[in-house]
């Protein structure tokens, strides 16, 4: 079975700092992985995904991820958050394994400060 | 392009009645899946179908849960006897045909049972 661990359920950070948010995932088989972002009140929006390829992905907004098979794990980074950064983001892993169904972590909050 | 179209956005309902959650994919997708996320927590998957069948029910309480897809019109998500339990954000999302590809998600309905 896949699973998802976000270690830190909250993080705050300064204005133009820079931020890391820690995704582990255990599977046996092929993984899929994503990141989202949701707003308060809205649904999850695709930040960016690795399939295949390279391991280092960006997104158009500055955040990046690297997927690293011997650690499991998909950190997410960026290195200058904006106050529009604030909001929840939570990794994902699907396979080959569990077919299309998306397994998610419990979600890192992000307060960003002026 | 519209999106993932689900509505209502927010649904109450008294302990024992039925809730009726209704989710349109985007245009070209037939992959439907959908996801509860109860209050602190993060999404979990409930069940994937596509058109007229259901392909993955794994996520879906025994009891009182049923889901369709059918060929003409939207996804239905219904509960039938609701408790207050049941109170969560429902999200649906929708994929193009494809394995593993990702998966766009709705504003979800938030369901709240007096």
């Amino acid at each position: 079975a896949q699973s998802v661990t976000q270690l830190d359920s909250q993080v705050p950070v300064f204005e133009e700092a820079p931020v890391e948010l820690r995704c582990n995932y255990s599977s046996s088989v092929s993984v899929y992985l994503f990141w989202y972002v949701q707003y308060p009140n809205q649904g999850l929006q695709l930040l960016l995904k690795y399939l295949s390829g390279s391991t280092l992905v960006e997104s158009i907004n500055g955040f990046e991820a690297e997927f690293n098979k011997s650690q499991t794990s998909f950190h997410l980074r960026k290195p200058s958050v904006h106050i529009s950064d604030t909001a929840e983001y939570f990794c994902a892993v699907s396979g080959e394994a569990a077919g299309n169904k998306l397994t998610f972590g419990g979600g890192t909050r992000v307060l960003v400060k002026p | 392009n519209a999106g993932v179209m689900q509505n209502p956005r927010h649904l109450v309902r008294r302990r024992g009645q039925e809730a009726r959650l209704r989710c349109s994919p985007m245009k070209g997708h037939s992959h439907v899946y959908w996801y509860r996320q109860l209050p602190e927590e993060g999404l979990k998957f409930m069940v994937y179908l596509q058109k007229e069948n259901i392909i993955d029910e794994s996520g879906m309480p025994k009891e009182r849960f049923s889901a369709e897809f059918p060929k003409e019109g939207p996804s239905i998500l219904r509960i039938q006897q609701v408790v207050r339990g049941d109170s969560a954000a429902y999200f649906c999302a929708s994929s193009p045909p494809g394995r593993n590809q990702p998966q766009h998600f709705g504003d979800g309905t938030r369901l709240s049972i007096l």
